[in-house]
């Protein structure tokens, strides 16, 4: 399993665009990059998934380079709500084994 | 449609003492999963199930036992409960394994302490 490595910690103000990259240098050829965003006292919830190159949706863009080593999750003019715990997820869905990682802990201010 | 729901919220047991956690979806999902998140960590995969009456072991089983006799349902079993698994407890849901993989649909979580 690939195991992934995220910055423990992040701060930003509100309306800035922030960035959260993951390394992930053993993933698999079958391997996807997801990621979760877990507010304090909830289950996690999906944001966005990909395989390769860009990825958008209407809340977050990913970004996988060529050699899929690494991504970065990118969250466009954040608000304090967008203030929780980030987790990079790489897995094979065959072996539905996700490793989640300690995540990055987002704190947006005023 | 109340997606994942776990009963109870909250439990604390004495060293030794058994209980189950039940876990219930309204989706019609295959899959189902329990983990277990420690303070400052992330997420840890205990037992996952890919359908009705299958089970199989995750990342930290030891300790647990689970259950999938109803495709709505998954149970989670602590025999003799130990103080190393006060945690909190979240189930989910997921349509299929993928390929891609399928969304996990998280429940809110049950908070247990063993004295």
């Amino acid at each position: 399993l690939a195991k992934t490595t995220q910055p423990i910690s992040m701060d930003s103000y509100e309306g800035q665009e922030v960035n959260i990259t993951c390394s992930h240098n053993n993933i698999a050829t079958n391997d996807y990059i997801t990621w979760y965003q877990q507010f304090p006292s909830q289950g996690p919830r999906f944001i966005i998934q990909g395989y390769k190159t860009k990825v958008t949706n209407e809340v977050a863009s990913l970004f996988i380079p060529a050699d899929r080593k690494s991504s970065t999750l990118s969250l466009p003019r954040v608000s304090l709500s967008d203030t929780a715990v980030y987790y990079c997820l790489v897995g094979d869905p065959g072996t539905y084994k996700y490793i989640f990682g300690t995540g990055t802990r987002l704190k947006v201010l005023a | 449609n109340a997606g994942v729901t776990q009963t109870p919220k909250f439990r604390v047991l004495k060293t030794g003492q058994s209980m189950t956690l039940l876990c219930a979806q309204d989706m019609n999902h295959e899959y189902m999963y329990w983990y277990r998140q420690d303070p400052g960590m992330g997420l840890r995969l205990i037992h996952y199930s890919v359908g009705e009456g299958t089970t199989a072991k995750g990342e930290v089983p030891d300790g647990y036992n689970v259950s999938r006799l109803k495709k709505q349902n998954f149970l989670l079993g602590l025999e003799s409960a130990a103080p190393s698994q006060t945690s909190v407890y979240f189930c989910a849901s997921s349509l299929s394994g993928g390929p891609p993989p399928d969304t996990q649909y998280f429940g809110p979580g049950t908070r247990l302490t063993v004295l």
